[in-house]
């Protein structure tokens, strides 16, 4: 059984151009957490998604960043217009429900440099 | 909102002594979750240990353990029989009861090193 697959492992991007992030989740996961780590800090909560609904968006900055979690298809977090400040490791987790028995999987996260 | 303090920035043990890491938070909620994950230079989360609030038995996975005081919202990881391969970020984490919220809230994290 694959872990959570995220790409790419890498991304540079200039100063206003798009960057896509792609998660697939586990086989069997249908709840998909993002999560943004800046250097030396912990992972702060984004978004949270359960196919094809937003559940909890409360970590997501207002503008230029956006979420989906598709019926088919990995979940794509995008952010438009790219700045240096959202240089970060951007960590996608799954899980196959809300419960205990269901921790979160954590992929090997994306790092974004912006120039 | 739930918040995680850990307040060892950094951390040293020398290999096969023991190392207790400290975590705090805070909480209005009497059901929840609390985890350890590790992070080594490869940057992959990896889930260490995981503890029930309801349930008084402190979690343990072979050389981890933690020591959970519910009242006192304390939740430290004691390593055991320290490995150079544990020399890594150790992440506290909260998750609320589903139902409610079921994200994790993460502590800033503490360094582990491990020496010779």
């Amino acid at each position: 059984n694959a872990g959570v697959m995220q790409n790419p492992r890498h991304l540079v991007r200039r100063r206003g151009q798009e960057a896509r992030l792609r998660c697939s989740p586990m086989k069997g996961h249908s709840h998909v957490y993002w999560y943004r780590q800046l250097p030396e800090e912990g992972l702060k909560f984004m978004v949270y998604l359960q196919k094809e609904n937003i559940i909890d968006e409360s970590g997501m900055p207002k503008e230029r960043f956006s979420a989906e979690f598709p019926k088919e298809g990995p979940s794509i977090l995008r952010i438009q217009q790219v700045v240096r400040g959202d240089s970060a490791a951007y960590f996608c987790a799954s899980s196959k429900g809300w419960d205990y028995n269901s921790p979160l999987h954590f992929g090997n996260g994306t790092r974004l440099t912006v120039t | 909102a739930q918040t995680v303090t850990q307040s060892q920035p950094e951390m040293s043990v020398q290999e096969a002594e023991t190392v207790t890491l400290s975590c705090t938070y805070d909480t209005s909620e009497s059901d929840y979750y609390l985890f350890w994950y590790k992070q080594p230079p490869s940057r992959q989360m990896i889930l260490v240990i995981r503890q029930e609030a309801y349930k008084q038995q402190n979690a343990t996975e072979n050389r981890f353990s933690v020591n959970f005081q519910k009242a006192a919202k304390s939740f430290s990881l004691k390593i055991s029989d320290s490995q150079l391969g544990d020399a890594a970020m150790y992440f506290c984490a909260y998750r609320s009861n589903p139902g409610t919220a079921s994200k994790l809230t993460f502590g800033t994290g503490t360094r582990l090193q491990v020496t010779l």
